[in-house]
């Protein structure tokens, strides 16, 4: 069965520093990975996907994130935090060959707070 | 507008009381998926649709909770009997494609239930 498991439920850092969210996942076969945003009272937002082209995905807003097989990871990344990134990040995987429609698991979340 | 949306946005009842949970997924969308979130939880699969087809309800927690999309459209999430641990977030989400390709699921702003 696949599993996200993401490695700590709250980070902080300043403005203009690295965000480094992890994500690590459990799958028998390569997924597809993706990462999500959710602002208050909003719906998830898609902010990137891994789909088995280039393992360096570029997404919206300045995120990156690199899919490294053999750590089985998919860690997000920003250069330089800004205020507006505050927000709870969801890592997801889906099974490509899952023939019931490629339901995503998510992680536990991750809240990102950004001081000024 | 353009988007997925969903009615209500907050629905308060009493235990054993029945309730209907409205997704208007984006034109055109094939697939529509439900999801519940515990606070401080990431979104749980419970149900997904192709079309009008319920295609997978491996994740809905019991007999109690009922899900149907007639014509292909708006679907609708029951859940009869209402129990306090029904309390979530409950999220809907559309794509337009569903198993074998890249599945970008597109979330509503979600529907907080509070039972009492």
């Amino acid at each position: 069965a696949q599993s996200v498991t993401q490695l700590g439920s709250h980070v902080s850092v300043s403005e203009g520093a690295l965000v480094l969210l992890r994500c690590n996942y459990s799958s028998s076969v390569p997924p597809y990975l993706f990462w999500y945003v959710q602002y208050p009272n909003q719906g998830l937002q898609l902010l990137l996907k891994y789909t088995s082209a280039a393992t360096l995905v570029k997404g919206i807003n300045g995120f990156e994130a690199e899919f490294k097989k053999s750590e089985t990871s998919f860690h997000l990344t920003k250069p330089s935090a800004h205020m507006s990134d505050a927000a709870e990040y969801f890592c997801a995987v889906s099974d490509p060959s899952d023939n019931q429609g490629g339901k995503l698991i998510f992680g536990q979340g991750t809240e990102l707070s950004v001081k000024p | 507008g353009a988007g997925v949306s969903q009615s209500p946005r907050y629905k308060v009842t009493k235990r054993g009381q029945d309730v209907a949970l409205r997704c208007d997924p984006i034109s055109g969308h094939v697939s529509l998926y439900w999801y519940r979130q515990a606070l401080g939880q990431g979104p749980e699969f419970l149900t997904y649709f192709n079309y009008e087809a319920q295609q997978d309800k491996s994740g809905l927690p019991n007999d109690r909770f009922s899900a149907e999309r007639p014509e292909g459209s708006i679907s609708t999430l029951t859940i009869q009997r209402t129990e306090q641990r029904d309390s979530a977030m409950y999220r809907c989400a559309s794509s337009l494609y569903g198993a074998g390709l890249s599945n970008e699921q597109f979330f509503g702003p979600g529907t907080r239930l509070t039972v009492l």
